[in-house]
């Protein structure tokens, strides 16, 4: 079956930039679907960070994305998420997941089918 | 804070029903597919719902979601344990252009 694994640093220091990536087993990105990043601080709620198509277009959110960047490996199957310029306050789990994204009838049809475990980064000193 | 509101939380009683609202706009809920979410504690968010009222495969008929307007409802029945959890909507702003969660729900299985 699908599955979405992320790996990157569970520390980074402020002012910094945050890598992470995100595995994907069981299916070829170059297939098709989006692929998607979001964020969720302790004891807070979801975020959506941005989403990427294996031909590289992308959307972030308009609220993070003069500080992200998002690609696409497809030779490696996997896809990541670069956040500069942190502050405590990107302090928060990490999600990766498979974006289910059209467009049909004047209406977007979005939902995120397959979800990763989430990694902790922790920004800090 | 985010474009979708729900209520903070809602219980009942093991085998009782329980419904979570999602208000929104036309910007979004109201032209746009509503999904929903269940998170456990300590576990990544699972799709529930999807195209307003589909489940994926092997997700329980008590879980049923349906969409009025620029609101959108979840329900649940026969509330089980492990239906303890918390539970976001979302869907596409056309005029954010982002994915928007809910503000999220918890249940409480009394």
């Amino acid at each position: 079956q699908v599955q979405l694994q992320e790996s990157g640093p569970g520390l980074v220091r402020p002012s910094e930039t945050l890598s992470l990536t995100c595995d994907v087993s069981g299916y070829s990105i170059s297939s098709g679907y989006y692929w998607g990043w979001m964020r969720q601080p302790p004891g807070r709620g979801q975020e959506w960070i941005g989403s990427i198509y294996h031909s590289g277009n992308t959307y972030y959110n308009p609220s993070l994305k003069s500080r992200v960047t998002i690609s696409v490996d497809t030779s490696s199957n996997q896809f990541s998420l670069r956040l500069s310029s942190l502050t405590a306050a990107d302090t928060a789990f990490y999600y990766c997941a498979r974006h289910v994204r059209y467009y049909g009838s004047g209406s977007y049809y979005d939902s995120f089918d397959i979800w990763g475990q989430g990694t902790m980064v922790t920004v800090s000193s | 804070q985010s474009v979708l509101t729900q209520p903070p939380s809602v219980s009942a009683a093991p085998g009782q029903k329980v419904t979570i609202s999602c208000s929104g706009s036309t910007s979004n809920i109201g032209n746009n597919y509503v999904s929903w979410y269940q998170q456990v504690p300590g576990t990544a968010p699972k799709l529930l719902i999807y195209e307003n009222n589909k489940r994926p495969s092997g997700i329980p008929d008590r879980f049923s979601g349906s969409k009025s307007g620029t609101s959108a409802t979840l329900g649940i029945t026969g509330l089980q344990t492990g239906d303890e959890a918390e539970y976001y909507c979302g869907t596409w702003d056309s005029s954010l252009s982002a994915y928007v969660f809910g503000t999220g729900t918890k249940v409480t299985v009394l």
